[in-house]
C-alpha cells in the first residue's frame, strides 16, 4: 500500500475553513484515498474517501489533485468539536484490503 | 443501529490472568476488524475476519493472543497469560463489502495490566 506524508499538526479559529494536506506520492492508479478522524478517546470515524474525483459530503470535502500525488481534506466551517487527529490513508480497492493507520495530523480548533 | 458494540470498556487485570475483549458488529457487515492501540506504536491491525473466517492474522503479536468469530454477530480477543505491555485501548470495527463502504469502529476496550 502507498505510504502517506501528514504534518504533525495544525490548528485553525473556529468557523474558518481547515485545511488538512496529505502527501501520497507513491499512490497507484486503483488506489483509493480515505480519510478518517479520531476524537479523544473515541473510535477512529469515517469522513470521506475518493479515488480520482473530488468529493463532497456532509462532513467534509476531498480535493485530490490531478496527478493524485497529494489530497487536501477541507472542514469548511471547523467547530471546537472538529479537534481532532486526522488520518490520511491510501488503500487499493478489494474485498480484502485493509486500513493501516499512520500518526495523522492533529487539529486543534482554537475559539 | 446501535453501532459496533464493545465490552467490557474498561479492564483492569493481573499479569498472567485470561483477558477476553468482546465485539459486536454492525448487522449485515460481513468483514469485522481488530486493532490496538497505543501511544508509542499507534493504531495496529491485530487479525480480521471475512465471513467469520479469520483472514489476515499477521499482526497478532504472539500465541499469547488468539482470536474467534463463532458467527455473524460476535467476536472475542483474548490474550492468555496477558503481561504489562498488553496494556493498551483494543478497538474492534465492522465494514460491509463494497469499496463505498467506510469501517465502523467501536468505542474500544482500554485494558491495563498491573
Amino acid at each position: 500500500d502507498a505510504k502517506t506524508t501528514q504534518p504533525p499538526s495544525m490548528d485553525c479559529a473556529e468557523g474558518r475553513a481547515a485545511n488538512l494536506p496529505c502527501n501520497h506520492s507513491t499512490i497507484s492508479g486503483n488506489e483509493y484515498v480515505y480519510w478518517y478522524r479520531q476524537i479523544h478517546s473515541q473510535g477512529p470515524q469515517y469522513i470521506i474517501h475518493g479515488l480520482k474525483n473530488n468529493e463532497t459530503n456532509e462532513m467534509a470535502s476531498l480535493i485530490i489533485t490531478e496527478d493524485r500525488k497529494s489530497s487536501t481534506l477541507i472542514l469548511p466551517h471547523a467547530t471546537l468539536r472538529d479537534t481532532a487527529v486526522y488520518y490520511c490513508i491510501v488503500t487499493p480497492p478489494g474485498a480484502n484490503s485493509k486500513l493501516t493507520f499512520g500518526k495523522g495530523i492533529t487539529l486543534s480548533v482554537r475559539p | 443501529d446501535a453501532g459496533v458494540i464493545q465490552s467490557p470498556r474498561h479492564e483492569v487485570t493481573e499479569m498472567g490472568q485470561e483477558v477476553t475483549l468482546r465485539c459486536k458488529p454492525i448487522s449485515g457487515h460481513d468483514y469485522l476488524f481488530w486493532y490496538r492501540q497505543t501511544m508509542m506504536r499507534g493504531l495496529e491491525l491485530l487479525i480480521y475476519f471475512n465471513n467469520n473466517v479469520p483472514i489476515d492474522d499477521s499482526g497478532m503479536p504472539e500465541d499469547r493472543f488468539s482470536a474467534k468469530m463463532p458467527n455473524a454477530s460476535f467476536s472475542t480477543l483474548k490474550i492468555q497469560p496477558s503481561e504489562p505491555r498488553d496494556s493498551a485501548v483494543y478497538f474492534c470495527a465492522s465494514r460491509r463489502t463494497g469499496t463505498g463502504n467506510g469501517y465502523t469502529f467501536g468505542s474500544g476496550t482500554r485494558l491495563t495490566v498491573v
